[in-house]
């Protein structure tokens, strides 16, 4: 059974750093992309980046690149998501996704339970 | 970059009555490329069509996906009290900006 289990909720101040993790089991971590999602309170869904795990080549949106850092340990087949420094405006629920790649395009599969960041001073 | 608009924002419906959502992109879209994920409150999304037309593993045929180019539907044919959620399109990184399914 695929399953993508991530970190427990954080609750940080403005400024601080923090990382947060998914660990991907029942299928080959490093044959898949692995992506990230974000869905600030009471909104849609926002396509972060993605990550290959095998030789973590990595793709942001633009709306991101710079702003956070996705990376992955493929000897834990664990994916990450970290800031530098955190704003409140980072504050939302974020989910790890599976990724399945068709042609140019992709979709994401299966997804973590979800991990909720609040950031607040 | 595509945009992906959803429309109707909510739908009102009764169980039993056949949903019909659309999702219409800014220019032309490969039909394998566009898919739909409903969310339940509390939940994470979950995939139910890929490819325009193909279900995922375990979703129920009520669920179907139709459409190309720029046009795209999703429709639930008998809603069950277990579809009444937010249904999203999405094409690579771009998600439409969703469509509740309410109970009327």
């Amino acid at each position: 059974e695929v399953q993508l289990v991530q970190s427990g909720a954080e609750v940080k101040k403005p400024g601080e750093s923090l990382k947060i993790s998914c660990k991907g089991s029942g299928y080959s971590f490093t044959s898949y992309w692995i992506g990230w999602v974000r869905q600030m309170p009471g909104k849609g869904l926002e396509w972060m980046g993605i990550i290959y795990p095998g030789d973590s080549d990595t793709r942001y949106s633009p709306s991101f690149q710079g702003q956070v850092t996705i990376s992955a340990d493929k000897s834990i087949s664990t994916a990450y998501l970290q800031w530098s420094s955190l704003k409140a405006s980072d504050t939302a629920m974020y989910y790890c996704v599976r990724v399945l790649v068709t042609g140019s395009s992709y979709y994401f599969d299966y997804w973590g339970q979800g991990t909720l960041v609040t950031v607040s001073s | 970059e595509i945009v992906l608009t959803q429309s109707p924002g909510t739908l009102s419906l009764s169980p039993g009555e056949r949903a019909t959502l659309s999702c219409r992109a800014s220019q032309s879209v490969s039909s394998s490329y566009l898919a739909w994920y409903q969310q339940k409150p509390g939940q994470a999304p979950r995939l139910l069509i890929y490819g325009a037309s193909s279900r995922a593993t375990g979703i129920p045929d009520r669920f179907s996906g139709s459409g190309s180019g720029t046009d795209f539907t999703l429709t639930i044919s008998r809603l069950e009290p277990e579809d009444f959620a937010v249904y999203y399109c999405q094409q690579s990184g771009t998600f439409g900006q969703g469509t509740k399914v309410e109970i009327k």
